[in-house]
């Protein structure tokens, strides 16, 4: 596709409940990012994956959250035992080569929303 | 952490010329001064970004102060298409983004 997408666009669950949140970035992009965004606040890093390097994960909030880059393309973002804070709009962004002087192409989002 | 410091908000009237101040006073030689935007129920989109020289494009202009501890987006004429959420954001040379501004939402009035 020309862009990157991210399935599903919205997800209601239950509290307690996995969810699993994927992201397709640009063909040939090396570098993925996850980020969070609360109803009204700014977007707030969660993990980065750079080619075949370990992924920084510094900014997952829990371990309830983990993610997957598989074969450097497709990414899935997991939460375990979802929690009525997790309730944001999960955003995925992908790079050319991961370095400064590119940009970020970011997709539209999935809205979870937990009960 | 590079932080960096943006006005909540900020009102224009279209078809004038806005200015976006942001500081980032902890900005590391190597670290690249990107804008995005984002529209209601969007993901973010890219603006302009730059190191140390000013930069224009089609969509805005960039300038940074001569120490790099600030930088202004300028949106030449706003229209009502440009209201939005103006993130100013550090990024390294690893494509790490090291912090997030709060970002400036931008109201443009007809």
């Amino acid at each position: 596709g020309a862009g990157v997408s991210q399935s599903p666009s919205n997800k209601v669950t239950e509290k307690g409940k996995d969810v699993e949140l994927r992201c397709d970035p640009i063909s040939g992009h090396t570098a993925l990012y996850w980020y969070r965004q609360s109803l009204g606040q700014g977007l707030e890093f969660l993990i980065y994956f750079q080619g075949n390097s370990a992924p920084d994960k510094s900014g997952l909030p829990s371990d309830r959250f983990s993610a997957e880059r598989t074969g450097g393309s497709v990414s899935t973002l997991t939460i375990q035992r979802t929690q009525q804070e997790d309730s944001a709009v999960y955003l995925c962004a992908s790079i050319g080569a991961g370095r400064g002087s590119e940009t970020q192409y970011f997709g539209p989002g999935t809205r979870l929303l937990v009960l | 952490d590079a932080k960096t410091t943006q006005p909540n908000s900020m009102e224009s009237n279209e078809e004038e010329p806005v200015h976006l101040p942001c500081n980032h006073s902890t900005i590391s030689g190597t670290d690249y001064i990107h804008w995005y935007r984002q529209l209601p129920s969007q993901g973010p989109e890219y603006v302009i970004h730059g190191l140390t020289s000013n930069v224009n494009n089609r969509m805005a202009s960039l300038a940074i102060a001569e120490d790099r501890k600030s930088s202004t987006l300028i949106l030449h004429r706003a229209t009502l298409r440009d209201a939005a959420v103006y993130y100013c954001i550090l990024v390294n040379n690893a494509g790490n983004m090291l912090t997030f501004g709060g970002g400036t939402r931008l109201m443009v009035k007809p």
